[in-house]
């Protein structure tokens, strides 16, 4: 099947400092993204959807200039988090559709700790 | 938008059978998926339903009911290896893109 992979797979940053997140499509390419956050024991909470060529949509209470998201090619998805804090700390997972079928396909995710 | 309730945990033995109910809330149904998904890493897709019925898969069925917005993940034959979050995911005709809404998952624990 398809494969969504991320990068990096865990990150420790400051707070105060910036982190980017990479999530790409090897085998297929996806006009579309989603970039989910899970917080411990929670489910995945929509942040935005990563349109190519043209700017992100966020899901409501999602700050825009926080986390900025790149899709510049047809493979590749960024999400930046701006200005990171504590409450930042969280596991960041990205998702593709085939285009081709229903399917969602997952990237593993990104853990990222904000000290 | 949607409204997707689950159980929050349930537990269950090994080699029994155990069903996790998922209801939903939605204007325009496309779709209702579960994902299984092991701490710390990504969902695995399990199963997708878009017409009444069941759709059988190895050990593990799912279960539909649109003018109910009722679904269910059947797992027979428990191992220990299925204690993991279920996750109950749904698709809706005003989402652009295959967006999908999840529900806040099932956390399973197989007990010996």
């Amino acid at each position: 099947g398809a494969v969504v992979s991320q990068h990096p797979s865990r990150v420790i940053c400051k707070s105060g400092t910036s982190v980017k997140i990479e999530c790409r499509s090897l085998d297929f390419q996806a006009t579309t993204m989603f970039w989910y956050r899970q917080f411990p024991k929670q489910s995945l909470m929509l942040m935005a959807t990563s349109n190519e060529g043209s700017k992100a949509t966020y899901e409501q209470g999602v700050e825009k200039d926080k986390f900025l998201i790149n899709h510049a090619s047809l493979t590749l998805s960024t999400l930046t988090v701006t200005s990171a804090h504590p409450e930042d700390s969280s596991f960041y997972i990205c998702s593709a559709p085939s285009g081709l079928s229903y399917e969602q396909y997952f990237g593993p995710g990104t853990r990222l700790t904000v000290t | 938008g949607q409204n997707i309730d689950q159980p929050t945990e349930m537990t269950a033995t090994e080699g029994a059978i155990v069903q996790i109910n998922c209801t939903y809330q939605t204007s325009g149904f496309n779709g209702l998926f579960w994902y299984q998904q092991h701490a710390g890493e990504a969902p695995t897709f399990l199963s997708y339903n878009v017409l009444d019925g069941l759709e059988e898969k190895g050990r593990f069925s799912s279960f539909l009911s649109r003018s109910k917005g009722y679904s269910y993940l059947l797992l027979k034959e428990l191992q220990m290896k299925d204690s993991a979050s279920y996750l109950c995911a749904v698709r809706d005709l005003g989402n652009a893109g295959n967006m999908l809404t999840f529900g806040g998952g099932t956390r399973l624990m197989v007990k010996p």
